[in-house]
C-alpha cells in the first residue's frame, strides 16, 4: 500500500499570503493519479485538484497542483479567509486507494 | 442538482449489522464507479470499497473484506453498504462518493455517522 505523508501538519499563515502544502508518497503514484481535497468542519471533503495538477470544476485559479512520482505540492496563492481548512492528498493510481493524514491551514 | 445523500447510520452493538444507503441524483448514475469511504479523528480518511457502474468490478479494503458488501441498483440510482460483524473500530462517519481506482472522487455526500458500542 502507498503511504502518503503530508507536511507540515499545521501551517499558520495570514490572508493574502501564499501557502505551500506537500504530500510525499512511499512509492511512485501510478499515472500521477494524485488528488487534493479541502475539508471544513462538519462537511465532506471537496475535490480541488486531480491527476496531480488539473483543477476540478469551479475551483479558483489560486489553487494549483504540481509534482509527479513521489512528490506533490498544492499551492494556494493569495489566501482568502475561506481557504483556512484541512487539506488532504489522496492517491488513486494503486490499490488500495489511500489518503494522507492532512495539513491544517490556520489563520496566523 | 448533482448530489449524493447518505442515510442509515446509527448506534449498533459490536457484532451487529447495519446497512447504509446512498441516493444519487442529477447525473447518470449507471455511468459511474461509486465508492464508500470512512473518516475517524484518529485514522483519518479510509477507502473501503468501490463498484463499477456495470457491477462487474468490485473491490474492498482488507479491513472490511468478508464483512462489508457493496451493491447498487442503477434503476433506483442507489448505492448500499451492508456492514456485518461490526467492531468498535468501525465507528466513523461514512461517505459515499463518485469515483474509484484511476478515477478522482469528484462528488461526495455529507456522510452518515456509525457508532459501534455496547
Amino acid at each position: 500500500e502507498i503511504v502518503l505523508t503530508q507536511f507540515p501538519a499545521t501551517l499558520s499563515l495570514s490572508p493574502g499570503e501564499r501557502a505551500t502544502l506537500s504530500c510525499g508518497a512511499s512509492q511512485s503514484v501510478g499515472g500521477d493519479f494524485l488528488a487534493w481535497f479541502q475539508q471544513k468542519p462538519g462537511l465532506a471533503p471537496r475535490l480541488l485538484i486531480y491527476d496531480a495538477y488539473t483543477r476540478a470544476t469551479g475551483i479558483p485559479d489560486r489553487f494549483s497542483g504540481s509534482g509527479s512520482g513521489t512528490d506533490f505540492t498544492l499551492t494556494i496563492t493569495r489566501l482568502e479567509p475561506e481557504d483556512f481548512a484541512v487539506y488532504f492528498c489522496q492517491q488513486y493510481g494503486d490499490s488500495p486507494i489511500t489518503f494522507g493524514q492532512g495539513t491544517r491551514l490556520e489563520i496566523k | 442538482q448533482v448530489q449524493l445523500v447518505e442515510s442509515g447510520g446509527g448506534l449498533v452493538k459490536p457484532g451487529g449489522s447495519l446497512r447504509l444507503s446512498c441516493a444519487a441524483s442529477g447525473f447518470t448514475f449507471s455511468d459511474y464507479y461509486m465508492a464508500w469511504i470512512r473518516q475517524t479523528p484518529g485514522k483519518g480518511l479510509e477507502w473501503l470499497s468501490y463498484i463499477s457502474g456495470s457491477v462487474s468490478d468490485i473491490s474492498y479494503a482488507d479491513s472490511v473484506k468478508g464483512r462489508f458488501t457493496i451493491y447498487r441498483d442503477n434503476a433506483k440510482n442507489s448505492l448500499w453498504l451492508q456492514m456485518n460483524s461490526l467492531r468498535v473500530e468501525d465507528s466513523a462517519v461514512y461517505y459515499c462518493a463518485r469515483g474509484a481506482w484511476e478515477l478522482p472522487l469528484d462528488l461526495w455526500g455529507r456522510g452518515t455517522l456509525v457508532t459501534v458500542s455496547s
